[in-house]
């Protein structure tokens, strides 16, 4: 499945750069969704938005700040991260509650 | 969302079936089975999902317990390109999706 992409794949970032890490989906849905999955952890959910509106938050720290500008694009902020925050940041994407469509992900590496 | 149990891993040999089990025995009526596969450098894609019933399509095959407490996804012939993090995982609806450690399935020439 390759409707859904994410840009770039790979980022660097110092402690106190902004960078935003880019999700686009090709495949005519309506909720959008970033996980995080850290080394040897389970992905977890960070944030849900349905028909571009936020509708979950799981307490996420607010050095990270998603952006729906509308129903194909999805955006997370970066600034001030942490070294803990490396990790690989996935987008997905669905029809309501149907089938979740995965992208390949973008390895975030804070140094 | 309800826990899954999964064996953190599994080996099997090429072309031959592989039975990855879920045990899930605090799950719901309302709750949908779902598995979900992660292969190495990827993001997860989706494998099945089922309720009640086993249901069957292209990839694999869902054997769900009549009492719902256990589930087996069944790969009927594995190739070295099943190789991965295969998750069960329990929901409503597929929106909230909790995804647990999942089996690693090792396949073997």
């Amino acid at each position: 499945e390759t409707g859904v992409t994410q840009t770039p794949r790979h980022l660097v970032m110092g402690m106190t750069n902004k960078k935003s890490l880019k999700c686009e989906q090709h495949l005519g849905h309506n909720a959008m969704y970033w996980y995080k999955q850290s080394a040897k952890k389970p992905l977890e959910l960070m944030f849900v938005y349905s028909l571009e509106e936020r509708v979950e938050n799981n307490s996420v720290p607010s050095r990270f700040s998603p952006e729906c500008p509308n129903s194909s694009h999805l955006f997370l902020h970066l600034h001030t991260l942490q070294p803990e925050d490396s990790a690989l940041y996935l987008c997905a994407s669905s029809r309501g509650p149907g089938t979740q469509y995965f992208g390949p992900g973008t390895r975030l590496t804070v140094l | 969302d309800a826990k899954t149990t999964q064996p953190n891993s599994m080996e099997s040999n090429e072309e031959e079936p592989v039975h990855l089990p879920c045990n899930h025995s605090t799950i719901s009526g309302t709750d949908y089975i779902h598995w979900y596969r992660q292969l190495p450098s990827q993001g997860p894609e989706y494998v099945i999902h089922g309720l009640t019933s086993n249901v069957n399509n292209r990839m694999a095959s869902l054997a769900i317990a009549e009492d719902r407490k256990s589930s087996t996804l069944i790969l009927h012939r594995a190739t070295l390109r099943d190789a991965a993090v295969y998750y069960c995982i329990l929901s409503e609806g597929a929106q909230k999706l909790v995804f647990g450690q999942g089996t690693r399935l090792t396949i073997n020439p």
